[in-house]
């Protein structure tokens, strides 16, 4: 069975910090996807990144980073100097390789941004 | 990118009528949709996996008579809530599968909340 723990439940950070959002995730399967998702008060998923499993490669994107290590299966989530706009629920997602949309969720993460 | 949409965004019924939403692909064909469902303040829970022209496959725990799904095409899937329940409130999010191998993009609907009174 496929886990993904979030443990951060709620984080509070000021305007201009940097904040990580920690994913470790369970699999017995070699291949899948990662994913993470921002889910703003208004309720829509948003996309921000997918990863396979066979590139560990980090990825930077603006403001935004990800760790990827299958060693310790973990895909972290870096936000740099953090703005009121980033306060979200953050959901860190993993799913089977060959049929991506079926999704295991973590609890997510409640980011808040004070300015 | 490919849109996703969800037909109501917000419904409030009366316990023991019946509910549809509705998910759309836009502007391209889905080979498979999926219905999450979540409660506030918590995950998403995968219901069940629809694959047009057959059956949905519902996850463990999701009673199929509670929570029908159609998927008559290839760019609309269709859940109804029978005999809606207050406990049966809740936001559900449909996703849509473009293509039929991996690689493989989800792309997700923007939500229809639900109230049972």
């Amino acid at each position: 069975a496929q886990k993904v723990t979030q443990a951060q439940t709620e984080i509070s950070v000021v305007e201009k910090e940097d904040v990580t959002l920690d994913c470790v995730y369970e699999t017995r399967d070699t291949t899948y996807y990662l994913f993470w998702y921002k889910q703003p008060p208004s309720g829509e998923l948003v996309f921000l990144i997918r990863r396979n499993s066979f590139d560990e490669q980090n990825e930077i994107s603006g403001r935004y980073s990800w760790n990827f290590q299958k060693s310790t299966s973990s895909f972290n989530f870096t936000i740099t100097a953090s703005q009121v706009v980033d306060s979200a629920v953050y959901f860190c997602a993993l799913s089977e390789y060959t049929n991506a949309g079926k999704s295991t969720f973590g609890d997510g993460t409640t980011l808040t941004v004070k300015p | 990118g490919a849109v996703v949409s969800q037909h109501p965004s917000r419904v409030i019924c009366k316990s023991g009528t019946s509910v549809k939403i509705e998910c759309r692909s836009l502007d391209f064909q889905a080979t498979t949709m999926f219905w999450y469902r979540q409660f506030p303040k918590k995950s998403l829970m995968l219901m069940a996996t629809s694959n047009e022209g057959s059956k949905a496959t519902y996850e463990q725990g999701v009673e199929k008579d509670k929570f029908l799904i159609n998927h008559a095409s290839l760019t609309l899937s269709t859940l109804t809530v029978t005999s809606a329940h207050p406990e049966d409130s809740s936001f559900y999010i449909c996703s849509a599968r473009e293509g039929w191998g991996s690689p493989d993009t989800q792309y997700f609907g923007p939500g229809t909340r639900l109230t049972v009174l």
